[in-house]
């Protein structure tokens, strides 16, 4: 089945404790991208990747690391978490804006994260 | 920046009735596309149209693009307590330097109540 995978699912820790959210995609998407939800805010973009070891900063960047060192995978780092990144968070991917195609995004299934 | 708004924020109407959601964005874009999410879970596409279309129909769903006016609509038909949702509308930017960017509104709360 064509799908986004995230994990965890659910996280609960505590400030300044790394973690790392993985998001894997098994349809040989070149575009990867990572978003937070907020309530009142919508879905802002964090990060985003136009292939391997490409990655450019969205609207949301601060306290957020990520690699794309294998095209299915996509993980977010939080180095040093803070109250103020948890969040609900979605990875998506698609082929991106291919030969003037859209980019139609795939979502996984969320991340739900409390930092206390 | 929020390119994207929907309006209204929440919708509240009755199984079978239609709901409407319009979108209004500010800058130029290739195709603007609607999403669905069902609470707390991932997003799912619906629809997409072009700049250059003025509608476009998938099953109960139709929605119209007036890029005149830089806005959007999307009318369920016939809606049933199954679509019940938050539904998004998303641009997709010109390219800037060759960079893709697809850009959320916040979302109508459209609740469906049998």
């Amino acid at each position: 089945e064509a799908q986004v995978t995230q994990n965890p699912r659910y996280l609960i820790t505590v400030t300044g404790k790394k973690l790392t959210v993985t998001c894997s995609q098994n349809m040989n998407h070149e575009y990867m991208s990572w978003y937070r939800q907020d309530p009142g805010l919508g879905l802002r973009q964090i990060y985003y990747s136009m292939n391997v070891e490409v990655t450019d900063k969205g609207d949301v960047p601060e306290g957020y690391k990520v690699s794309r060192k294998e095209k299915r995978n996509f993980p977010l780092i939080l180095e040093s978490p803070s109250p103020n990144q948890t969040s609900l968070y979605f990875c998506a991917s698609s082929f991106g804006q291919v030969f003037g195609g859209a980019n139609v995004l795939t979502f996984g299934a969320g991340s739900r994260l409390t930092v206390l | 920046s929020q390119q994207g708004e929907e309006d209204p924020q929440a919708l509240s109407i009755q199984e079978g009735e239609n709901a409407t959601m319009n979108c209004s964005y500010k800058t130029s874009i290739n195709n603007l596309q609607w999403y669905r999410q069902n609470s707390g879970r991932g997003l799912v596409h619906l629809i997409l149209i072009r700049s250059n279309e003025r509608e476009k129909h998938s099953g109960r769903l139709r929605v119209t693009l007036d890029t005149s006016k830089k806005s959007s609509s999307l009318l369920i038909t016939a809606s049933r307590a199954a679509d019940t949702a938050s539904y998004f509308c998303a641009t997709d930017l010109l390219p800037q330097g060759g960079s893709e960017k697809l850009v959320f509104g916040k979302g109508t709360k459209l609740t469906v109540n049998p």
